[in-house]
Order: C-alpha cells, then sequence, then structure tokens
C-alpha cells in the first residue's frame, strides 16, 4: 500500500506570517502530486496537480514546489490570513492498482489567528 | 453549477438500522468514489466506481455496499449499522485526475 506522509500534522500561526509544510510520497512510478484544501464544514477543493521534477506552482499567496527524485512536495502560504485556515492535504494517484483512486494524506491543519 | 450532490448532510442511526447515502454528479464524469474520513485518518477509499455498471472494493469496504444506478448516480449503503462505522463520507467524482467532492455525510451510529 502507497504511503503519503505530512508533516506538520498541525500548525498555529499568526496573521501576516508566512507557513510552509511538507509532503513526502514513493519517489519510485511517480505519476502526480495533488494539493487539496479543506475549510472545515465544506468539500475538499483541488489546489494543485504537479507532475514535473521542479515543478512550481502559485496561486495567489499560496505556492507549491516538487521533487520527484526525492520524494516529497513543500506548500507555501506568503504572509497568512485568517481565511487560509483549513486543512491542506496532498494525495498520490493509486496508478499502481486497477482503482485510479488518490492515496490521501492524513493533512495538515492550519489556523491562522488574527 | 450543483457538482457533487449528498445526502443527507447529517444522519443519526441505531446500532442494526440500515440507510442509503445518495450521491449525484452532473459534470458527466465517469468515475465516483466513496471516501470515509475518520479523526486522524486520512480519507480513505470504501468503494469506486470506474464507468456505469461496474462497482470494485476499495480499502475499506467491509459493512458497505454501492450501486452505480446511472452514469450520474452512486449510492453507499450500511445494510446493518455499527457503531464503528461514525464518521464522515465523502462522495467524489473524478475527471483528467482531479476528484471533485461533495460536501459530506456525518452519520453517527449511536
Amino acid at each position: 500500500i502507497l504511503n503519503v506522509e505530512q508533516s506538520p500534522q498541525s500548525l498555529h500561526v499568526q496573521e501576516g506570517d508566512s507557513t510552509n509544510f511538507t509532503c513526502s510520497f514513493p519517489s519510485s512510478n511517480f505519476y502526480a502530486l495533488h494539493w487539496y484544501r479543506w475549510e472545515t464544514a465544506k468539500s475538499p477543493e483541488a489546489l494543485f496537480v504537479m507532475t514535473l521534477n521542479g515543478d512550481e506552482k502559485k496561486k495567489g499567496r499560496i505556492s507549491a514546489t516538487l521533487n520527484t527524485k526525492e520524494g516529497y512536495s513543500y506548500l507555501y502560504i506568503k504572509g497568512s490570513q485568517p481565511e487560509d485556515s483549513a486543512t491542506y492535504l496532498c494525495a498520490f494517484p493509486n496508478y499502481g492498482g486497477s482503482q485510479g483512486n488518490l492515496i490521501f494524506g492524513k493533512g495538515t491543519k492550519l489556523s491562522v489567528k488574527p | 453549477n450543483a457538482g457533487v450532490t449528498q445526502t443527507p448532510k447529517f444522519q443519526v442511526l441505531k446500532t442494526g438500522q440500515s440507510m442509503t447515502l445518495q450521491c449525484a454528479q452532473d459534470m458527466n464524469h465517469n468515475s465516483m468514489y466513496w471516501y470515509r474520513q475518520d479523526p486522524g485518518m486520512g480519507l480513505r477509499l470504501i468503494y469506486y466506481s470506474a464507468s456505469e455498471g461496474t462497482t470494485d472494493k476499495g480499502e475499506v469496504p467491509n459493512g458497505y455496499n454501492v450501486s452505480r444506478l446511472n452514469k450520474r448516480e452512486f449510492s453507499l449503503r450500511l445494510e446493518s449499522a455499527a457503531p464503528s462505522q461514525t464518521s464522515v463520507y465523502f462522495c467524489a467524482s473524478r475527471d483528467k485526475g482531479i476528484q471533485y467532492f461533495g460536501a459530506g455525510t456525518r452519520l453517527s451510529v449511536l
């Protein structure tokens, strides 16, 4: 079974702080790495799909990098705002099986205090 | 744009009762999934359906059955609910690798 690890489990920052967290995944048979944002009482929403080593994606104040050779991705948030409070999930496609589903990490729960 | 719609949003069951969680998507996606989310765990796949008329077990299928009624709808049935099935259930559909989630069903089994 593929394993996707995220750290830290939770993070508390002040408004205006920049922060980052990590997703580790199997470096062999890499297809893609997904980041999802999940606000409390809402459904997870896709942030980024990253496919190439060295890829960097950006959406407003949020950006992500990818290292497929060593099997990790970083998510950065610049100048955190209270509305950034959410759980950030990374996921790895299970194309090795027949499912085509995503293997999710347990997430990093970010709380941004005003 | 409704996307993925799940009903009900909340449900409380007694042990041994049965119920069906409904999911429908209006994006014409072939693949649909049912996940459960428990505290301290990632989203875990219960069942999936690659296309209309096909279903397959995921990581945690015991105690559940599914039905892919047509391309739009994918339901999850608990035949005899157990307290261990207390969880938040998410339905999703997939297009070009990206999964689109419903708002979830919070289920408590007493």
